[in-house]
Formats: structure tokens, sequence, C-alpha cells
């Protein structure tokens, strides 16, 4: 079974500001793990990944991640928040082998205050 | 190079009617998904397609069906239509190995009334 925890259903930082979206999972197997971010009224897009290759995944649009397996966290960080970052966030985590069933957690709506 | 796509972008139907959603993926991926997305929540995971066979299903009722064709094209077929079934369905397609990301298309928006 595999599950995701996202702390934090909405989150405000001011512009400029570090953001740090939370998520913790649970797998009873070696996980990959994603984020994605979804603007109103669309669909997903793919910030970054994490399959075991670097516990230090870098993302588009300047967000990062780290893969922690003793905290089983893998939260969202950006130095700098801009106001186009104001979105939904979605942690995901599916299994490492055989084919990908991709559980999602709530989201944390971050809002970005100018 | 063509993202993923759905149709339609919004769809509206009375309750007992039955509805299908169409998804095209992205060019070179072989393998589909689909999720509901109820408003305010994460995507759910309904059923996973690949080589015309459903793998994979989440909690959904059997009201939930689908098809994969074999140009990897996908529809979702849902029965007996309830209010709570209004919400944004997403498809997601990828390449069957493991790990590989998922790509969303934009979702069909169901209204149930």
């Amino acid at each position: 079974a595999q599950s995701v925890t996202q702390l934090g259903s909405h989150v405000s930082v001011s512009e400029g500001a570090l953001v740090l979206l939370r998520c913790n999972y649970s797998s009873s197997v070696p996980p990959y793990l994603f984020w994605y971010v979804q603007y109103p009224n669309q669909g997903l897009q793919l910030l970054l990944k994490y399959t075991s290759a670097a516990t230090l995944v870098k993302g588009i649009n300047g967000f990062e991640a780290e893969f922690k397996k003793s905290e089983t966290s893998f939260h969202l960080t950006k130095p700098s928040a801009h106001m186009s970052d104001a979105a939904e966030y979605f942690c995901a985590v599916s299994s490492s082998g055989g084919y990908q069933k991709v559980t999602f957690g709530t989201g944390t709506k971050l809002q970005v205050i100018p | 190079d063509a993202g993923v796509t759905q149709s339609p972008t919004h769809l509206i139907k009375t309750r007992g009617q039955q509805v299908t959603l169409r998804c095209s993926p992205k060019s070179g991926h072989d393998t589909v998904s689909w999720y509901q997305q109820a408003l305010g929540q994460g995507p759910q995971f309904i059923f996973q397609y690949y080589e015309e066979e459903e793998r994979q299903r989440g909690n959904f009722p059997d009201r939930f069906s689908g098809h994969q064709y074999p140009n990897y094209s996908s529809e979702l077929n849902v029965n007996a239509l309830l209010l709570g079934d209004s919400a944004l369905y997403l498809c997601a397609s990828s390449y069957r190995t493991g790990g590989s990301e998922q790509y969303f298309g934009p979702g069909t928006r169901l209204t149930v009334t």
C-alpha cells in the first residue's frame, strides 16, 4: 500500500520569500515520488520526480525537492517565490515496479502575496 | 508534438444517463490512466490500460469502465450517472517502464444534474 500526506492545505508566502511545501509518504516498496502543479481549470504539470538516482532533485521553474528516507519525506522548496507560482501543488507516489498506480495527496494551495 | 488530448472539454448530463470520455495519449506513450478529481481534492486513480487491457483499478464501482484501442487512445465510460460523479476527469499517458512520469491532459469537466 502507498499513500501521501501533504501538510497544510493552504500556504501563503510573500513574493521573494522561501517556498516550502511538505510531503510525507508511505510505501511498502522503494517509491517513485513526484510533485505536480495545477493551475486553475487546467490539468497537472510535472515539476520534478525522484526515481532513486539522486536524493536532491531539481525541477522546472526553480523548484527542487529532497528525498529523505529516514524521515519518509519529499518536501518541495523554491528559494524565492514569484507571483506566477500561485497554484495548487500535489505530491504523488508510485511503486517502483510493475504498473504505475499513482497515488496523489490532497494538495496544497500556494498563495503568493505581493 | 501534441501532448495528451481529451474530449470533450465540458459535459453536462442528467442522473441515470451514460457518458463516454475520450483520451489520446502523448506520442510514443502506450499506457493510459484515468483519474477523477472532485472539487478541492487530489486526483483519485480509476484504472490504467496497457496493451488494450485494464491492468490496475482503484476503488471505483463497475459503473466505471474503459477501453483502449490499438492506437493507444482510450475511453472512459460511466453508466447510471450519480450526482457524485460530477468532477474533473483526467487522463494521463506514460510509457510502460516503471517510474516514468505521467503526462496529463487538460481534463473533461463533467457535471451531473
